[in-house]
């Protein structure tokens, strides 16, 4: 089983629908999870953290954790052609500076007009 | 947020000469640093955790005789590919974390060996 796990995708959404984009995790000490976009060709970027179970949000952004069902979630409202990227979930089993992360695979997003 | 440059962005070598990767955090000290390699449509893979002053932690699988890392200063982490084959071709990426959570990531450095 792998660490970190996501839908490949593609998930191919409306302008201006919601996007959901899942992860689950199998170490259930985990204590850090973070989302990140990744353009084709380039680094990620950090869109959201999330520690604690329950709703956290960002502009169009909302970052959904379960800890019980070892579960995270994005949601981007009003999704824009430009949000068209591969999602990257990633855990830290530990919080604090020094730990690596573990990425899942990504969900690759379209956006259409 | 904090910035980490990574150098060259690209490099093209011919199979088994060596290849440099640079890694810095420019406005912070980085006493940790993350080598990733990712393939075209696969996700980062973790190959190393580079300490500053020590040596640095390989990931299971990875080479450490082939992929050399020198974590010599708090701002600097290298990694060497030697005697590079067609196979290391990759996208490596090095990130750092300051003391929060956040990991922040070099640009990344498009491998091809020719």
């Amino acid at each position: 089983q792998k660490e970190v796990e996501q839908n490949s995708g593609p998930l191919s959404v409306p302008e201006g629908a919601i996007a959901s984009l899942n992860c689950t995790y199998s170490d259930r000490g985990s204590q850090s999870f973070f989302w990140y976009r990744q353009y084709s060709g380039k680094s990620p970027e950090l869109i959201m953290f999330i520690y604690s179970n329950g709703d956290k949000e960002d502009g169009r952004f909302t970052a959904q954790l379960n800890k019980a069902s070892q579960y995270v979630s994005l949601l981007i409202r009003d999704s824009q052609p430009s949000d068209s990227a591969t999602y990257l979930c990633a855990v830290a089993p530990f919080s604090g500076g020094y730990n690596k992360l573990i990425f899942g695979a990504g969900t690759r997003l379209a956006v259409h007009p | 947020g904090a910035v980490v440059s990574q150098h060259p962005s690209w490099v093209i070598c011919k199979s088994g000469t060596s290849v440099k990767i640079e890694c810095r955090s420019l406005d912070f000290q980085a006493t940790t640093m993350f080598w990733y390699r990712q393939f075209p449509k696969q996700s980062l893979m973790l190959m190393a955790t580079s300490n500053e002053g020590s040596k640095a932690t390989y990931e299971q699988g990875v080479e450490k005789d082939k992929f050399l890392i020198n974590h010599a200063s708090l701002t600097l982490s290298t990694l060497t590919v030697t005697s590079a084959h067609p196979e290391d071709s990759s996208f490596y990426i090095c990130s750092a974390r300051d003391q929060g959570d956040e990991a922040f990531f070099g640009q990344g450095t498009r491998l091809t060996v020719v």
